[in-house]
């Protein structure tokens, strides 16, 4: 079956560090995304990775193991509105030139405190 | 680039009645898109994949008959929830695969959504 598995909240302090973790087993791998969701907004795309390692954009990282079916997204110098729902999504197999369908894990709340 | 569109963002309407939701990809061709529904609290659920010219494809479960799915040009899909009931109520998101170079044609972007009420 299709499992991805992430904590459902987690609290940390302004300017920290925080990892959201993400572990998944899936059928079919063909990259997994990371997306930031606001309450009552639609998911913005943050980073994708397909092969093992980190991928830095800018205050966000975010890094995969595929043989350990694991990944974290990194977020650095916490700002107040980074508060919000973080997504981790396995997309499955790429059909020549379909796009292969994305399963969504539950979501971490994240809450940034001053 | 990379912007997709829905609308309505907000419809509210009576039991029994029909709803079109759009979702527009505004500035790349979409090969594919994606209609899923969230409810409060919950993740994404991925409702059906449609690749333009051809019949979308369900989730287990979702009923394609009430459902109505049309992706007519690679920049147009619409989803129509016919005899809508309260049970229907939910946060409906679009999102659509570029098939062109120049964008992460790996990456689906998301539309604002839609929050259908049904009363």
């Amino acid at each position: 079956g299709q499992n991805i598995d992430q904590p459902t909240e987690m609290t940390a302090t302004e300017g920290a560090i925080v990892q959201i973790n993400c572990t998944y087993q899936t059928s079919g791998f063909n990259g997994l995304f990371w997306y930031q969701q606001h309450a009552g907004e639609a998911p913005t795309f943050l980073s994708y990775n397909v092969l093992d390692g980190l991928e830095e954009k800018g205050r966000f990282s975010s890094f995969l193991s595929r043989s350990k079916g694991y990944s974290y997204l990194l977020l650095k110098e916490l700002q107040m509105k980074d508060s919000a729902s973080y997504l981790c999504a396995v997309r499955d197999r790429k059909i020549y030139n379909q796009g292969g369908k994305l399963i969504f894990g539950q979501g971490t709340e994240l809450s940034v405190k001053p | 680039g990379a912007v997709v569109s829905q609308h309505p963002s907000w419809v509210i309407c009576k039991s029994g009645t029909s709803v079109k939701i759009e979702c527009r990809s505004l500035d790349f061709q979409a090969t594919t898109m994606f209609w899923y529904r969230q409810f409060p609290k919950q993740s994404l659920m991925l409702m059906a994949t449609s690749n333009e010219g051809s019949k979308a494809t369900y989730e287990q479960g979702v009923e394609k008959d009430k459902f109505l799915i049309n992706h007519a040009s690679l920049t147009l899909s619409t989803l129509t929830v016919t005899s809508a009931h309260p049970e229907d109520s939910s946060f409906y998101i679009c999102s659509a695969t570029p098939g062109l170079a120049g964008l992460n044609e790996l990456a689906q972007y998301f539309g604002p959504g839609t929050r259908l009420l049904v009363l």
